[in-house]
């Protein structure tokens, strides 16, 4: 079964509209979560590390007021995009992993499309 | 620049025989190689690993090989089945817990009946 749960799986909103997406664990806590996200025929490119209890990382070239991330427990990370504009619309994936160890798991992802 | 290749976007095998899916990085900092596979509209699912240390790593039908020395490791699959079809991702991680992965571009594997 799921380890790691991702809602929604799917939104379609205006554009200016924010969106927040929910990413649990759900058999383990996990200090670090991560974002990632991915475009048609591209890799999962990674958005930024979720620390609980502490700012997120961001990776280069990603807007932090844009993304704002929340991981205020051990078994929830939240990303919301902020004034979604069409460009935002990709898949969207979270993943987690119990302290330290490997592999990481995976949600199922939110199709995020913005018109 | 990409630190992890699959320069092979697709492949296709037939029911039966071995499907060999390659993969190369460019970073010797990398400790932890892992495979995933993805389905449409689902989140990867991890299908098997490898130490940087090692050069092998068997799980029923799925073996990995890693050669350090150039920068290579391949999934390989055998039997295939048609349920193997699916989009197959190579991921490494820096020597160092809790850090993020980096993935390939990934190869879209069809295994025909």
């Amino acid at each position: 079964g799921a380890v790691v749960s991702q809602h929604p799986s799917r939104v379609i909103c205006k554009s200016g509209t924010s969106v927040k997406i929910e990413c649990r664990s759900l058999d383990f806590q996990a200090t670090t979560m991560f974002w990632y996200r991915q475009f048609p025929k591209q890799s999962l490119m990674l958005m930024a590390t979720s620390n609980e209890g502490s700012k997120a990382t961001y990776e280069q070239g990603v807007e932090k007021d844009k993304f704002l991330i929340n991981h205020a427990s051990l078994t929830l990370s939240t990303l919301t995009v902020t004034s979604a504009h069409p460009e935002d619309s990709s898949f969207y994936i979270c993943s987690a992993s119990d302290v330290g160890a490997q592999p990481q798991h995976f949600g199922d992802g939110t199709r995020l499309s913005i018109l | 620049d990409q630190q992890v290749k699959q320069n092979s976007p697709s492949l296709s095998v037939q029911e039966g025989r071995i499907s060999i899916l390659n993969c190369d990085y460019t970073n010797s900092m990398f400790d932890y190689f892992l495979w995933y596979k993805k389905y449409p509209a689902e989140g990867p699912t991890f299908l098997i690993s490898i130490s940087s240390i090692k050069d092998k790593n068997e799980d029923g039908r799925f073996t990995v090989f890693l050669n350090k020395s150039a920068k290579h490791l391949s999934l390989h699959i055998v039997p295939s089945q048609p349920g193997d079809s699916a989009v197959y991702f190579c991921a490494a991680r820096l020597n160092q817990a809790g850090t993020a992965l980096i993935f390939g571009k990934g190869t879209t594997l069809s295994v025909s009946s």
